[in-house]
């Protein structure tokens, strides 16, 4: 199985920050991965596509980079509904794998 | 706007079977994957499996002798059935819609429900 190891693991931010969170497989996937944002209680929305492609609906200040091993997602002038936590996931081959989340705390 | 929606026992008897149904309304079954994705309670999301309409599925190896989905294109219905279960597979289960695209992200999501295994 392909592992994916997020950091950080936790952050507390103030809003207007911008914010980097990584993510890195353990072999080369290309640009197969997603990123989705959870809020307590709620289903995983999905933010980002293809590594940097910008699921529709989703605000600009999200974008998504990087190819191979080595990803990020940034949070361009946090806001106050943007804390949660964020999943990477691998969809290069089966099973697809989940990075273990980065819980964003709002300052 | 397409909806999902989980139903199914919130509680099973370890060595029992899990049963869950996801009803998708406001769209077609009709060239989309459906997937199913859990949580346990505190944990990280672990990807179970999915299931193509034309009924071609693949799941996780760590489930998969224990795991079937299946799909009712004719109700607009997709289910899950773990057996047999142990405490570990007590987690909130997600039902979601694939795009047939390389990339398969989950575009849209039931709101999930809590299975608890225990007796």
């Amino acid at each position: 199985d392909i592992q994916m190891t997020q950091s950080p693991s936790s952050q507390s931010t103030s809003v207007g920050d911008r914010v980097t969170i990584t993510c890195r497989a353990s072999q080369d996937i290309n640009k197969f991965l997603n990123w989705y944002q959870q809020k307590p209680g709620k289903a995983p929305r999905l933010l980002i596509y293809a590594a940097s492609s910008l699921q529709s609906g989703v605000p600009s200040r999200f974008s998504g980079s990087g190819s191979g091993t080595d990803f990020a997602l940034t949070i361009s002038g946090l806001q106050r509904e943007d804390f949660g936590t964020y999943y990477c996931q691998q969809v290069y081959s089966t099973p697809f794998t989940f990075g273990q989340g980065t819980k964003l705390d709002i300052k | 706007q397409v909806q999902l929606q989980e139903s199914g026992p919130g509680l099973v008897n370890p060595s029992e079977t899990l049963s869950l149904t996801c009803t998708v309304s406001g769209g077609s079954m009709n060239n989309y994957y459906w997937s199913w994705v859990r949580q346990p309670p505190g944990k990280g999301l672990e990807w179970i499996g999915y299931i193509y309409y034309n009924g071609d599925t693949n799941s996780n190896p760590s489930l998969k002798s224990r795991v079937t989905i299946s799909l009712d294109t004719s109700k607009n219905q997709f289910s899950l059935k773990l057996t047999p279960v142990i405490a570990a597979d007590t987690a909130v289960y997600y039902c979601g819609r694939v795009p047939p695209v390389y990339y398969k992200p989950v575009d849209y999501w039931g709101r999930g429900i809590l299975v608890t295994v225990s007796s």
